[in-house]
């Protein structure tokens, strides 16, 4: 079954304390992304990655890092998370192609730093 | 930069009171116009790809239309189960990149029966 599969799906951990989120996909996409959804604000970009060793900033990466070693996988860190990252992450990831193909989204990653 | 607002915030039907969803943009260079349901702590589905004005798209009880302005997505005889936010993204070669998706604040509609 094609699919892009985020863990954890639940994490509650202490400001400061690094956490990985991993996010994986098997349908050889080219295209990955990371965006956070708060209420009110709506789905806001963190980073993008273009291809294997090929990522870029989106709208709102601060706090982030990432990283694409392998096509299939994209992981997000938070080298120091903080309250105000406190929120329901997505990943998704949509093949290259002509560049406009539909992206397909992760169940999500629901983080709560206290 | 590229921009998207959808309208209104939050839609209340009764079973079977078909009626639209708008989506507003604007964006350097169309490459893509998506539609998305999501449920509630759940990843948004993809539901239409427009890229054309004119072009329409159906499924079911849903049928998307684009301008070039503007989106309509639009529900016949809805039934509870569609009760959902539904997402638009803007795909656009704004500023260089054609990686990046726009989207709405979302509508959130509630079918009642």
């Amino acid at each position: 079954e094609a699919q892009v599969t985020q863990n954890p799906r639940y994490l509650i951990t202490v400001t400061g304390k690094k956490l990985t989120v991993t996010c994986s996909q098997n349908m050889n996409h080219e295209y990955m992304s990371w965006y956070r959804q708060d209420p009110g604000l709506g789905l806001r970009q963190i980073y993008y990655s273009m291809n294997v060793e090929v990522t870029d900033k989106g709208d709102v990466p601060e706090g982030y890092k990432v990283s694409r070693k392998e096509k299939r996988n994209f992981p997000l860190i938070l080298e120091s998370p903080s309250p105000n990252q406190t929120s329901l992450y997505f990943c998704a990831s949509r093949w290259g192609g002509n560049g406009n193909t539909e992206a397909f989204f992760g169940q999500g990653t629901r983080l709560t730093v206290v | 930069e590229d921009q998207v607002t959808q309208s209104p915030e939050a839609l209340r039907l009764q079973e079977g009171e078909s009626s639209s969803l708008n989506c507003s943009y604007t964006v350097s260079g169309l490459r893509g116009l998506f539609w998305y349901r999501q449920d509630p702590g759940k990843g948004p589905e993809f539901l239409f790809t427009l890229y054309s004005a004119g072009e329409e798209k159906e499924k079911e009880r849903l049928k998307a239309t684009l301008t070039k302005k503007e989106s309509f997505l639009h529900i016949t005889a809805p039934k509870p189960e569609d009760s959902a936010t539904y997402l638009c993204a803007v795909l656009g070669g704004s500023g260089g990149s054609n990686y990046k998706l726009t989207f709405g604040k979302g509508t959130l509609l509630t079918v009642n029966p």
